[in-house]
């Protein structure tokens, strides 16, 4: 079974930049999220999909960071303008639940940022 | 707000010596828990879970978490750890009857042979 796709793995951007990052999740799920792990620090989810509408964003900064998972399937993540401190790794991952708990959440590999 | 705490937040050991990662969370209602590793350029897996029942649980790669409800823990043991065990171990936790997973800030493990 393929896990969950990300890219791109790697991005340097300077401040102010804009960067965008696309993920599929494992075929069948239903449930998608976005997570930020700034370094030493564990992951924080920044956005939930269930299909293709928003279950909690409550802690994504919408002046600056918007997501999209248009056709239910893949997602992608972006970030207009870019800050320092926007510098992390940003993992995508995807559970079969239908937003309960029992199911095993996967994660993609991620997508480093370095803004600069 | 909810919380997971990771006390170690790195451990040194030597092989064969044994592990207990500690783990606590604040939250007074009914919790689901997990810990999560990342080996070294690797995504983050599921070790093991609990949900209900047996408050001992058995992972992959002879991993095991004891629930103590009374202490709001759920430390992480081996009891003889390998080279390969090293990574980074994170404890997460969901509540109110959905999937989001709140993480602690992990715990960086390196066994040395």
């Amino acid at each position: 079974e393929a896990g969950v796709a990300q890219s791109p793995r790697y991005k340097i951007i300077e401040k102010r930049q804009s960067v965008a990052f696309w993920c599929n999740p494992i075929s069948g799920h239903a449930t998608l999220y976005w997570y930020q792990q700034i370094l030493g620090q564990g992951p924080k989810l920044l956005i939930q999909f269930q299909n293709n509408g928003v279950v909690d964003d409550s802690q994504l900064p919408k002046d600056r960071f918007s997501a999209e998972r248009l056709k239910g399937v893949d997602s992608t993540l972006k970030i207009q303008p870019a800050k320092l401190e926007d510098s992390a790794v940003y993992l995508c991952a995807s559970s079969s639940g239908q937003g309960s708990t029992g199911n095993t959440i996967y994660f993609g590999e991620g997508s480093w940022l370095t803004v600069v | 707000a909810q919380s997971v705490s990771q006390h170690n937040h790195h451990v040194i050991l030597s092989e064969a010596a044994s592990l207990e990662l500690g783990c606590n969370y604040s939250y007074g209602g009914t919790v689901n828990l997990f810990w999560y590793v990342q080996y070294p350029g690797q995504h983050l897996q599921l070790l093991l879970k609990y949900f209900s029942g047996d408050p001992l649980v058995k992972g992959i790669k002879g991993f095991e978490a004891e629930f103590i409800k009374s202490k709001f823990s759920f430390n992480l043991r081996k009891p003889s750890v390998q080279w390969s065990d090293t990574a980074e171990y994170f404890c997460a936790v969901t509540v109110y009857n959905t999937d989001k997973l709140i993480f602690g800030t992990g715990t960086r493990l390196q066994v040395f042979p």
